[in-house]
């Protein structure tokens, strides 16, 4: 089993479209949840961290964690075409060490 | 506020060299972690590095290892290079522990060739 589980994708969402992204993990000691995005050939950018269960907005995004399901996801509503872009799901497990999913690529569609 | 900063942006080495990438953390960043980014793995966690103490290390051969100086900058080596290692190396600072998140610096791109 891998350590963060993502979909690849690419997810498709037509533009104005709410784009919902989801990771699984497998460390149950992890405390700190991150999601960063990353287009082609930059280096990773963090947009959202959440640390407790619930939803966290931050504009157009919203976090939402599952501790119990060991579940994170990432909503971006109103979906712009410079949101195309691959997210990467990070949980912070024990010892401070950030672990990265694959992340999925998402396109959004004119 | 300056960002993390490496150098160089990009390397090519030829098989068995050695090679030495630096980062520069954000100022007043204590925390230092490295990670390689190739297409087929993803961000793969190499070491990290707290007042010049390594405090993580991931499932990298011996050949991977690195340093932190007393102002937070931080270097790692790769020796007898292979073709394999080609990849995006990748440096992030934080704070203290990364319980904020880390921000990355734009990497170094090595080729081995």
């Amino acid at each position: 089993q891998k350590e963060v589980e993502q979909n690849s994708g690419p997810l498709s969402v037509p533009e104005g479209a709410i784009a919902s992204l989801n990771c699984t993990y497998s460390d149950r000691g992890s405390q700190s949840f991150f999601w960063y995005r990353q287009y082609s050939g930059k280096s990773p950018e963090l947009i959202m961290s959440i640390y407790s269960n619930g939803d966290k907005e931050d504009g157009r995004f919203t976090a939402q964690l599952n501790k119990a399901s060991q579940y994170v996801s990432l909503l971006i509503r109103d979906s712009q075409p410079s949101d195309s872009a691959t997210y990467l799901c990070a949980p912070m497990g024990t010892a401070s060490k950030l672990t990265f999913g694959t992340g999925t690529r998402l396109q959004v569609t004119l | 506020k300056a960002g993390v900063t490496q150098t160089p942006r990009y390397l090519i080495k030829t098989r068995g060299q050695q090679v030495t990438l630096s980062c520069s953390p954000i100022s007043g960043h204590r925390s230092v972690s490295w990670y390689q980014q190739t297409p087929g793995q993803g961000l793969q966690f190499l070491f990290e590095y707290f007042s010049e103490t390594q405090r993580n290390k991931g499932n990298f051969p011996g050949r991977f290892s690195g340093r932190q100086f007393s102002n937070s900058r931080s270097e790692m080596n790769v020796s007898t290079l292979e073709l394999g290692d080609s990849a995006l190396y990748l440096c992030a600072s934080s704070l203290s522990g990364g319980d904020y998140g880390y921000t990355f610096g734009s990497g170094t791109r090595l080729t081995v060739v």
